[in-house]
């Protein structure tokens, strides 16, 4: 059983960039989720998927898009970047359910310059 | 709306000393309550969860929380601290029906002192 890998684990962009981060789930899950994590912050939920369908959404603007694949790995697309988008973002992956454990990522550390 | 509170940012502990980072939550409708850790550059590793059932909850590497619904709180506890719990904290919860979105606190750096 592998876990949830996300690639790469490092980038650097120039602000109005366009940026696009990959999330591979854990093996049988078939919901992913999404999170910001700012530097000294707590995570924030940018939007889940399940079954290749968005199934929730954070307070997040709409340059913050996202797609899910058959086989459950998703992507994480920002566009025009802005310096305010440097952060570690996470992917976590579960099964659906009422209080399904998340796994995450190690995560995609951004940053915008 | 969830919401949650962790009241402390820093905790710093001497080593075998025990220890309680404090929880408070916000929500209008019943939760799922967590604890993660973030070791440095790491992602979020699962230490405990309530769902329903006893109000006290025992995790990994000896952590354990008490759940208390009429001061909407959710304690994460260990006895005696070892170095190598030194990591961030983060106090998470989800609504139910079906909803695994969570809402994390701004988390607690413990530190151990040796």
């Amino acid at each position: 059983e592998t876990g949830v890998t996300q690639s790469p684990t490092h980038l650097i962009k120039t602000r109005g960039q366009q940026v696009t981060l990959r999330c591979s789930s854990q093996s049988g899950h078939n919901t992913v989720s999404w999170y910001q994590q700012a530097l000294g912050q707590g995570p924030q939920f940018i939007f889940q998927y399940y079954r290749e369908e968005e199934n929730g959404r954070g307070n997040f603007p709409p340059r913050f898009s996202g797609l899910q694949f058959p086989n459950y790995s998703s992507e994480l697309n920002v566009n025009a970047l802005e310096l305010d988008d440097s952060a570690l973002y996470l992917c976590a992956s579960s099964l659906t359910g009422a209080g399904a454990e998340a796994f995450f990522g190690q995560g995609t550390r951004l940053t915008v310059v | 709306a969830q919401s949650v509170t962790q009241l402390d940012s820093q905790v710093p502990v001497f080593e075998e000393a025990p220890v309680e980072l404090r929880c408070n939550y916000s929500s209008s409708v019943s939760v799922y309550l967590f604890w993660y850790v973030q070791y440095p550059n790491q992602g979020l590793q699962l230490l405990l969860k309530y769902l329903s059932g006893s109000t006290l909850v025992k995790g990994i590497n000896g952590f354990e929380a008490e759940f208390n619904k009429s001061q909407t709180s959710f304690h994460l506890r260990k006895p005696s601290v070892h170095i190598s719990d030194t990591a961030e904290y983060f106090c998470a919860v989800s609504a139910g029906f079906g909803n695994e979105k969570l809402t994390f606190g701004t988390g607690t750096r413990l530190t151990i002192i040796p």
